[in-house]
């Protein structure tokens, strides 16, 4: 069974442009999760998809939004980016309370 | 707000010297405690989830083990390839969500 996959791997982007990441669940989980990760912060939660409803939200600005399709694939979207948004952004598919990460996006802000 | 701790930040062992890593946690509700490895520049990859206190999971040289208020993982044993961060995650009733501690960064040197 193919794993969650992300596109794009790595991403460099100026101060002020916005930028969508996506997200390919495993095949028949529908439950979609990003988090945040950095060397100073670790890992933060996101949001939460599930049947293209956001189920949960974490503590960031609203220029963090997502959303996700029929077919459970979910995208993010950063806009107005900031040096701070540098990161590497992990999506999670779940059928239950257990969750499998992607390999990442890598963004770079400069 | 879900809390995890984990200690020690850094830990080097000689190959074949076992140790364990802590977790400490508060939630409301434990819906289920996580742990994950992680390689550089790699997501998350799934180990263990464990429910409830008193429970035990083995995997190869690991060991995760839970109480009310903490969890070992427990590394037997341990080869180079066991060199990685270990992280450690709790999800609360009624939410899928995972809180994260910052991480166990384990080297093992042959």
């Amino acid at each position: 069974k193919a794993g969650v996959t992300q596109t794009p791997r790595y991403l460099i982007k100026t101060r002020g442009q916005q930028v969508t990441l996506s997200c390919s669940p495993i095949s028949g989980h529908r439950s979609v999760s990003w988090y945040q990760q950095t060397p100073g912060q670790g890992l933060q939660f996101l949001f939460e998809y599930f049947s293209e409803t956001q189920r949960n939200k974490g503590n960031f600005p609203g220029r963090f939004s997502g959303r996700q399709f029929s077919n459970s694939r979910s995208e993010m979207n950063v806009s107005t980016l900031e040096l701070g948004d540098s990161a590497l952004y992990l999506c999670a598919s779940s059928l239950s309370r257990e969750q499998y990460f992607g390999p990442g996006t890598r963004l770079t802000v400069t | 707000e879900d809390q995890v701790t984990q200690s020690p930040e850094a830990l080097r062992l000689q190959e074949g010297e076992s140790s364990s890593l802590n977790c400490s946690y508060t939630v409301s509700g434990l819906r289920g405690l996580f742990w994950y490895r992680q390689d550089p520049g790699k997501g998350p990859e799934f180990l263990f989830t464990l429910y409830s206190a008193g429970e035990e999971k083995e995997k190869e040289r690991l060991k995760a083990t839970l109480t009310k208020k903490e969890s070992f993982l427990h590394i037997t044993a341990p080869k180079p390839e066991d060199s990685a961060t270990y992280l450690c995650a709790v999800q609360s009733d009624g939410n899928n969500r995972l809180a994260f501690g910052k991480g166990n960064q384990v080297v093992v040197i042959p």
